[in-house]
């Protein structure tokens, strides 16, 4: 089993739709991070979401998390083309401190078309 | 804004060549990291780094790999012999003190072994 499994693998909408990508994990957390990668290119963080918080907004992004369910989402609110890139998730170690590593999710592939 | 920067952008080397990647993170940042992505595949963690000695690795991090803060700004990556399986792209997070658990990561090096 992998702790971050994104879905959908890939999505592809027009400009001005909302784009939601969910992210399932498998071991409790202290937190829940989205990452955006540009083809190609480095990793730019998007949004932290701790356990303890339900839901988190920033700019045209909200973030839900519901421990029960061990799943996240992130939704992407009136797409633009720029919003084309691939979106991961990634946890930080079960209960460990702030400071381990990430594990990442396979990600989605996200496509707006202009 | 403070950046994590790498070099080179791209290395191409020949199968059983030592390699050196090169990251300079961000001043007063702590903690240092190495990850890797091969081609359409998930970000992967390889190592963690925290005052002047490794914290954690993985399995991919073998005898071939080695890490080093060779003074106060930068943070290498070395493989001693390089493998076909080795190309993938390459990237250096630092975090700091300031932002729980947040990581921030260079723009990547894409290491090519022929």
């Amino acid at each position: 089993s992998q702790q971050g499994e994104e879905d959908p693998q890939a999505l592809s909408i027009q400009e001005g739709e909302n784009a939601t990508m969910n992210c399932s994990y498998k071991t409790s957390i202290n937190n829940l991070q989205w990452y955006r990668q540009n083809s190609g290119r480095g990793l730019v963080h998007l949004i932290l979401i701790r356990s303890n918080e339900r839901e988190k907004h920033s700019g045209r992004l909200r973030v839900t998390l519901d421990t029960s369910k061990k799943s996240s989402s992130l939704l992407i609110t009136a797409s633009r083309a720029a919003d084309t890139a691939s979106y991961f998730c990634a946890t930080p170690p079960a209960g460990g401190t702030s400071y381990g590593k990430l594990t990442f999710g396979q990600g989605t592939i996200l496509t707006v078309h202009p | 804004e403070p950046e994590v920067t790498q070099t080179p952008s791209h290395q191409v080397t020949q199968m059983g060549q030592e390699v050196i990647l090169r990251c300079v993170p961000i001043s007063n940042h702590l903690y240092f990291y190495w990850y890797r992505q091969i081609l359409g595949q998930k970000v992967e963690f390889l190592v963690s780094f925290y005052n002047n000695e490794i914290s954690e690795k993985s399995e991919i991090f073998d005898d071939q790999f080695s890490v080093e803060r060779p003074d106060g700004s930068n943070f290498t990556l070395k493989i001693r012999s390089t493998k076909l399986e080795d190309s993938a792209m390459y990237f250096c997070a630092s975090l700091g003190l300031a932002f729980y658990n947040e990581q921030f990561f260079g723009p990547g090096t894409r290491l090519t072994v022929l």
